[in-house]
C-alpha cells in the first residue's frame, strides 16, 4: 500500500492567496484527519472525517480554513485568504475507523505564506 | 481527554533500553494510553497502546501502573535511528480522537 498521500509536498504562496492542501487516505480506511503543526503550538488537530462526515471541525481556527471530503479517496484543506501566520507544516491521517487504535499519518506539506 | 505530562527530553546509549515516562493521573476509565513518535520531518507513527495490561509488540513495550496513573513506554535496544520525538496521549476509545501534547525529545547516543 503506497501509505497516505499528500500534495503538495511544499507549498510557498503569498499572503491573500487561496491555497488547497489534498490528502488521498489509505485505501479502505473510512477515518481522516488533519492536523497542524508549527513550533510554538505543536501538533493540534484541526478536523476530522467519519465516511465523509465531519464528525468534529472545532480545532479549525477560523473562517478562513474549510475542509472537505467529497469521497472516501480524496479530502482538501482549503485556506482562503492565507496570512503568514497560516504558515506549518499541515499532516493528514486515515484510520480505519472510528474508534480506532492506530491511525496512519502522511509526509504532511510544508506551507509557507509570505 | 486527560491531561499528559512529560519530560521535555532525554538521552540514551545506543544499545541501551530506553525508558521513556508518561504520568497521566487524570485518566479515566473508558481512556486508553497511546504512543506515537515522530521521527524528524516525518508524520507522526503508532509504536503502542493500553488500557490497563502491560503491552508488548515488535517497536516497544508499555508498562502502565495499577492505578493507570503513569505509564513507561520501553525501546529495549535503542538505535540511532529511535531518535524522535515521542508522544504520550490519553483518549477515548469512543472518539478516536488523539490530542498530541510537547512530547519527549528522545536523543540516542553512540
Amino acid at each position: 500500500d503506497a501509505g497516505v498521500i499528500q500534495s503538495p509536498r511544499h507549498e510557498v504562496t503569498e499572503m491573500g492567496q487561496e491555497v488547497t492542501l489534498r490528502c488521498k487516505p489509505i485505501s479502505g480506511h473510512n477515518s481522516l484527519f488533519w492536523y497542524r503543526q508549527t513550533m510554538m503550538r505543536g501538533l493540534e488537530l484541526l478536523i476530522y472525517f467519519n465516511n465523509n462526515v465531519p464528525i468534529d471541525d472545532s480545532g479549525m481556527p477560523e473562517d478562513r480554513f474549510s475542509a472537505k471530503m467529497p469521497n472516501a479517496s480524496f479530502s482538501t484543506l482549503k485556506i482562503q485568504p492565507s496570512e503568514p501566520r497560516d504558515s506549518a507544516v499541515y499532516f493528514c491521517a486515515s484510520t480505519l475507523t472510528l474508534p480506532s487504535e492506530t491511525q496512519y499519518f502522511g509526509p504532511g506539506t510544508r506551507l509557507l505564506v509570505l | 481527554d486527560a491531561k499528559t505530562t512529560q519530560p521535555p527530553s532525554m538521552d540514551c546509549a545506543e544499545g541501551r533500553a530506553a525508558n521513556l515516562p508518561c504520568n497521566h493521573s487524570t485518566i479515566s476509565g473508558n481512556e486508553y494510553v497511546y504512543w506515537y513518535r515522530q521521527i524528524h520531518s516525518q508524520g507522526p507513527q503508532y509504536i503502542i497502546h493500553g488500557l490497563k495490561n502491560n503491552e508488548t509488540n515488535e517497536m516497544a513495550s508499555l508498562i502502565i501502573t495499577e492505578d493507570r496513573k503513569s505509564s513507561t513506554l520501553i525501546l529495549p535496544h535503542a538505535t540511532l535511528r529511535d531518535t524522535a520525538v515521542y508522544y504520550c496521549i490519553v483518549s477515548s476509545s469512543n472518539t478516536g480522537k488523539l490530542i498530541f501534547g510537547q512530547g519527549t525529545t528522545l536523543q540516542v547516543k553512540p
